[in-house]
């Protein structure tokens, strides 16, 4: 089975420049989630997608950042315009979690780390 | 994040047990887990455990669950390099949100 693949693994960009990071999730997977790895502290939940429909982006900061997941599918995840905080390690997971309960595992790619000089 | 607390290092010799703590603040916690991360790699699901359980182990790792002090633990038996990584404990209350603490970085030396 396919891993959660991201795109680009590294990028580097000034200030107030606009970035896009890309994440195709396991085949089939109902649930997306977008965290924000900041180094030396844990992945904060930025946005989660129940299919192609937001199911928490209560920590968004939805002046800047922006998320989207058209069919269901693939999501991309974009920031406009970048700030010297948002530099950090940006992780796409998913799950088979269908919102009814229970337990899922969610599966992390390997992430795009995020420099902005 | 703040709603979960761990160490944030820990040293081990090679062959010894590392023991891992955390602490959660949300009572209606549902599941615990632990995952792991190594260097440029994304985090990798340890093990879970359930609210209503108090201990869970497979294989070289043992979960310990206190749900009145809200202290969650993690054992590893016979510390090898390859355990060498960033351990994070997390927390979520049914809807999978999950909220992780800061990591706990363990370093195993011969």
């Amino acid at each position: 089975e396919a891993g959660v693949a991201q795109s680009p693994r590294y990028k580097i960009i000034e200030e107030r420049q606009s970035v896009a990071f890309w994440c195709n999730p396991i085949s089939g997977h109902a649930t997306l989630y977008w965290y924000q790895q900041i180094l030396g502290q844990g992945p904060k939940l930025l946005i989660q997608f129940q299919n192609n429909g937001v199911v928490d982006d209560s920590q968004l900061p939805k002046d800047r950042f922006s998320a989207e997941r058209l069919k269901g599918v693939d999501s991309t995840l974009k920031i406009q315009p970048a700030k010297l905080e948002d530099s950090a390690v940006y992780l796409c997971a998913s799950s088979p979690w269908d919102g009814r309960g229970g337990r899922t595992e969610a599966f992390f790619g390997q992430g795009t780390r995020l420099t902005v000089v | 994040g703040e709603d979960v607390e761990q160490s944030l290092f820990l040293s081990v010799r090679e062959g010894d047990s590392s023991v891992i703590n955390c602490t959660y603040t949300d009572s209606s916690s549902t599941y615990l887990y632990w995952y792991k991360q190594e260097p440029g790699a994304g985090l990798q699901l340890l093990t879970y455990i359930f609210s209503n359980m108090d201990m869970k182990q497979d294989q070289r790792l043992t979960v310990l669950l206190n749900k009145k002090d809200k202290h969650l633990s993690l054992r590893i038996a016979d510390t090898q390099t390859g355990d060498s990584a960033i351990y994070f404990c997390a927390e979520s209350s049914g809807d999978y949100k999950l909220s992780f603490g800061a990591g706990t970085t363990v370093t195993v030396r011969a």
